[in-house]
């Protein structure tokens, strides 16, 4: 089993939709986790940290389920300029280096 | 404005031959930065971790000879293809901080072709 693992998509939405994305990961002490935007032919960028108790910044949620092992993403009111791959990095416990998922690929049409 | 800096963003090269990619923190000190190489529609690979003032800590299959990792100052990582191969290109990032759970900052990324 891959240590993080995402659904490659492509979701293909129309605007206004909501998604949501998965990423489960295999190492149970894992401590940090984050969802990262990545655009075509582009280095990836810190959309949100995931914290334990959840956190929502605008049209995006984040969640963690320990139990469960894995982090999801939802995106409200999906906009066109949504459209990107969504990465998510987890810090296996014990590491300081972290470990990227594949990523997710978004696709939003009019 | 950026926090990470990286150089050039693309370069073209004749196979034989050796490109240097900079990558430089902009406005802090980064004792170790991390090196990735991304083919198209697959994830980040982590090809090295650098080390201010020591050798670089490389994964497992990659050539630490043919990728030569240079980190001599607090603020500057070099990673060198030697020899290129057109099998080499692939868009190459840099990344600093992300030290145990802290944000990390990338580069703007370097897509290197070998014809």
């Amino acid at each position: 089993r891959k240590e993080v693992e995402q659904d490659p998509g492509p979701f293909n939405v129309p605007e206004g939709a909501t998604v949501a994305f998965n990423c489960t990961y295999s190492n149970s002490a894992s401590q940090s986790f984050f969802w990262y935007r990545q655009d075509c032919r582009k280095e990836p960028k810190l959309l949100m940290s995931v914290y334990s108790s959840g956190n929502e910044d605008g049209r995006f949620t984040a969640q963690l389920n320990r139990a469960s092992q894995y982090i999801s993403l939802l995106i409200r009111d999906s906009k066109l300029s949504d459209s990107a791959t969504y990465l998510c990095v987890v810090f296996p416990g014990g590491s300081y280096i972290p470990t990227f998922g594949r990523g997710t690929s978004l696709i939003v049409h009019p | 404005g950026a926090v990470v800096s990286q150089h050039p963003s693309r370069v073209i090269c004749k196979s034989g031959t050796s490109v240097k990619i900079e990558c430089r923190s902009l406005d802090f000190q980064a004792t170790t930065m991390f090196w990735y190489r991304q083919f198209p529609k697959q994830s980040l690979m982590l090809m090295a971790t650098s080390n201010e003032g020591s050798k670089a800590t490389y994964e497992q299959g990659v050539e630490k000879d043919k990728f030569l990792i240079n980190h001599a100052s607090l603020t500057l990582s070099t990673l060198t293809v030697t020899s290129a191969h057109p099998e080499d290109s692939s868009f190459y990032i840099c990344s600093a901080g992300g030290y145990s759970g802290n944000t990390i900052y990338f580069g703007e990324g370097s897509w290197l072709t070998v014809v």
